[in-house]
């Protein structure tokens, strides 16, 4: 069965500094990849997702990721965070498109 | 984008009485729903996936006589937690796409629920 592993539960960023959460998954095969955020009160949203061909992928609110096959990974990237990014970040595969397999989620805090 | 509702957004029930929790589609027909849960500081953890007029297919594990699930229209599907008991308090979450595969899946805000 696949699995995700978000390393990093919770995570300070100062505003305006460059983000990265990490991503790790457990599959045969390359799955499906895909980065949501939750805010309070909102419904999980999808940033990007990653199917096939080129590795770095842009989502919206300017993230983007990189898939890495030889380190199983798929790490969330911003530049410069807003103090509006602050949010719970999840990680999630799906073998054929079918059903998601979410990770633990990763709280980012943004600080003035 | 697609708008997805919950409702409602927190309940607090008696242990043994029976929760229902809405999931609708407010602009879009959706072919395919699904439910998590999600507790406290863990991942979402799919529950069912549902098709309009189908019976419900559940998670291994998921009790289908205590989560019953129905998705009588294209706009609508609901989770029925029956004889609630306090390990059954979580948030619950649907998502619902208007054809097939999690890519085009649209959530819903979620449900808390408390059972005293």
């Amino acid at each position: 069965a696949q699995s995700v592993t978000q390393p990093d539960i919770h995570i300070t960023v100062s505003e305006g500094a460059s983000l990265e959460l990490r991503c790790n998954y457990s599959y045969g095969a390359t799955p499906y990849l895909f980065w949501y955020v939750q805010s309070p009160g909102q419904g999980l949203q999808l940033l990007l997702k990653y199917f096939s061909g080129d590795t770095l992928v842009q989502g919206i609110k300017g993230f983007e990721a990189e898939f890495k096959r030889s380190q199983s990974s798929f790490n969330l990237r911003k530049p410069s965070v807003h103090w509006s990014d602050a949010a719970e970040y999840f990680c999630a595969v799906s073998p054929g498109n079918e059903k998601l397999t979410f990770g633990t989620g990763t709280r980012l805090t943004i600080i003035p | 984008g697609a708008v997805v509702s919950q409702h409602p957004s927190r309940v607090i029930c008696k242990s043994g009485t029976s929760v229902k929790i809405e999931c609708r589609s407010l602009d879009f027909q959706a072919t395919t729903m699904f439910w998590y849960r999600q507790f406290p500081k863990k991942s979402l953890m799919l529950m069912a996936t549902s098709n309009e007029g189908s019976k419900a297919t559940y998670e291994q594990g998921v009790e289908k006589d205590k989560f019953l699930i129905n998705h009588a229209s294209l706009t609508l599907s609901t989770l029925t937690v029956t004889s609630a008991h306090p390990e059954d308090s979580s948030f619950y979450i649907c998502s619902a796409g208007a054809r097939a595969g999690v890519d085009t899946q649209y959530f819903g805000p979620g449900t808390r629920l408390t059972v005293l």
